[in-house]
């Protein structure tokens, strides 16, 4: 919401396939953040990026990639490596270091 | 690292009345941001109210309010004159300046007519 776009909003993989995930922003923010929301839990980071080039793992980075060429966007890929991605996804920029914007999220679901 | 833990994973409250979240969290840092979110059921997170640590008085925005111990490192959330609107998950949210934004587990908060 207020200029974070993520898309699709509900997303099916099949088993072994990688897929993507687009989170744009249009704020001019440096910041950019993914979360992985499961049934009944809270937010867990997965990766972010403080600058356009540069990107850190969070605590649940295994199975998932990520990019950040350029400052509007921050793709998130789950790949076949990922055992368990059927969850919640948001993404999110953060203001002057303090409080975080969400997008409205993607259902990824595993068939 | 630091950890955010919310205590409660369900709270309920009748309509029009008073009712308070509770928040804990561990850090070594002295300068930092907390937050608590609210999720409805559309699954987007709004951010309800904020508290800078380095100030002593605790925030305010309309029927949310904030107390703020910093010694104890607690951050409760209260609802006044609680709404149907507010149910929702709240989640309990920590800060520091250029690192990543830590969320407790979440309160399910229901709210009875």
């Amino acid at each position: 919401d207020g200029g974070i776009t993520q898309s699709p909003k509900y997303l099916f993989r099949k088993e072994g396939q990688n897929v993507t995930l687009s989170c744009e922003q249009n704020l001019n923010h440096d910041a950019m953040y993914w979360y992985r929301q499961d049934p009944g839990q809270g937010l867990r980071l997965i990766y972010y990026s403080q600058i356009v080039n540069d990107f850190q793992k969070g605590d649940i980075a295994e199975g998932y990639s990520v990019s950040r060429e350029k400052k509007e966007s921050f793709p998130l890929t789950v790949t076949s490596a990922q055992k368990n991605p059927t969850a919640f996804y948001l993404c999110a920029i953060k203001t002057g270091g303090t409080e975080a914007f969400f997008g409205q999220g993607t259902r990824l679901t595993v068939v | 690292a630091q950890t955010v833990t919310q205590s409660q994973p369900e709270m309920s409250v009748q309509e029009a009345e008073t009712v308070t979240l509770s928040c804990t969290y561990d850090t070594s840092e002295s300068d930092y941001y907390l937050f608590w979110y609210k999720q409805p059921p559309s699954r987007q997170m709004i951010l309800v109210i904020r508290q800078e640590a380095y100030k002593q008085q605790n925030a305010t925005e309309n029927r949310f309010s904030v107390n703020f111990q910093k010694a104890a490192k607690s951050f409760s959330l209260k609802i006044s004159d609680s709404q149907l609107g507010d149910a929702a998950m709240y989640f309990c949210a920590y800060n520091a300046i250029n690192n990543d934004m830590r969320f407790g587990a979440g309160t399910r908060l229901t709210v009875k007519p």
